[in-house]
């Protein structure tokens, strides 16, 4: 069965950054498109960006440009995103979301979410 | 970028209730429409994708409809495990896709 697990909750400064994993199992890693969506408290779900694990090829979000980087390591089936200079408002629970179609944008498959706290 | 709205913000209704949550669309989307409901604490879940297809495993109870710029989701009979917020996501590719505000579903 398709899992998405994610690492465990983090607490960064302000001004720090943050890398969140994304390991995949039960299908192949380099068929699907990965992509990240964020939630902060009590509001509504915002895409990031996605990452083509195959080619490593990268679609960021115009909010996230320049701040966020996504990456693949296929050798262990595991997707990071990276996010920089934290503010305060980065404070969410970041999801990882497999696309079924690769590039369609309709996520199937879900990781557990990990919380990041932003705060000085 | 295709900007999504959502009505009623929350919705109070009962167990057997049927339940209508409207999503619209600032531009044609033709059926590139995906519903999802996530409970507290919990990653969404895909319910419905192309405007009114079924995620397999998902309840027959709930069936979406419309196309272009108008969609329905509807729950034909709310219930217990059905209180949560919903989502509607348009995936059209020549667009960053986009999750509306969402829907809560609470007991009345």
């Amino acid at each position: 069965q398709v899992q998405l697990v994610q690492s465990g909750a983090e607490v960064k400064k302000p001004g720090a950054s943050v890398r969140v994993s994304c390991k995949a199992s039960g299908y192949t890693f380099t068929g699907y498109y990965m992509h990240w969506v964020r939630q902060a408290p009590g509001q509504g779900l915002e895409w990031m960006g996605w990452i083509n694990p195959n080619s490593g090829g990268t679609n960021y979000a115009q909010d996230f440009q320049g701040r966020v980087t996504m990456t693949r390591d296929t050798s262990i089936s595991t997707a990071y995103m990276e996010l920089s200079s934290l503010r305060s408002d980065d404070t969410a629970v970041y999801y990882c979301a497999r696309d079924r179609y690769s590039g369609s944008s309709l996520l199937d498959y879900w990781g557990q979410g990990t919380l990041v706290t932003v705060s000085s | 970028d295709i900007q999504m709205t959502q009505s009623p913000s929350t919705l109070s209704a009962s167990v057997g209730d049927r339940v209508t949550i409207t999503c619209r669309a600032s531009q044609r989307i033709s059926s590139w429409l995906a519903w999802y409901q996530q409970k507290p604490g919990k990653a969404p879940k895909l319910l419905i994708y192309k405007a009114s297809s079924l995620e397999s495993g998902v309840p027959s109870r709930f069936s979406g409809s419309g196309s272009g710029t108008e969609f329905t989701l509807t729950i034909s009979s709310l219930q217990p495990d059905d209180f949560a917020t919903y989502y509607c996501q348009q995936y059209n590719s020549y667009s960053p896709f986009t999750f509306g505000p969402g829907t809560k579903v609470d007991i009345k």
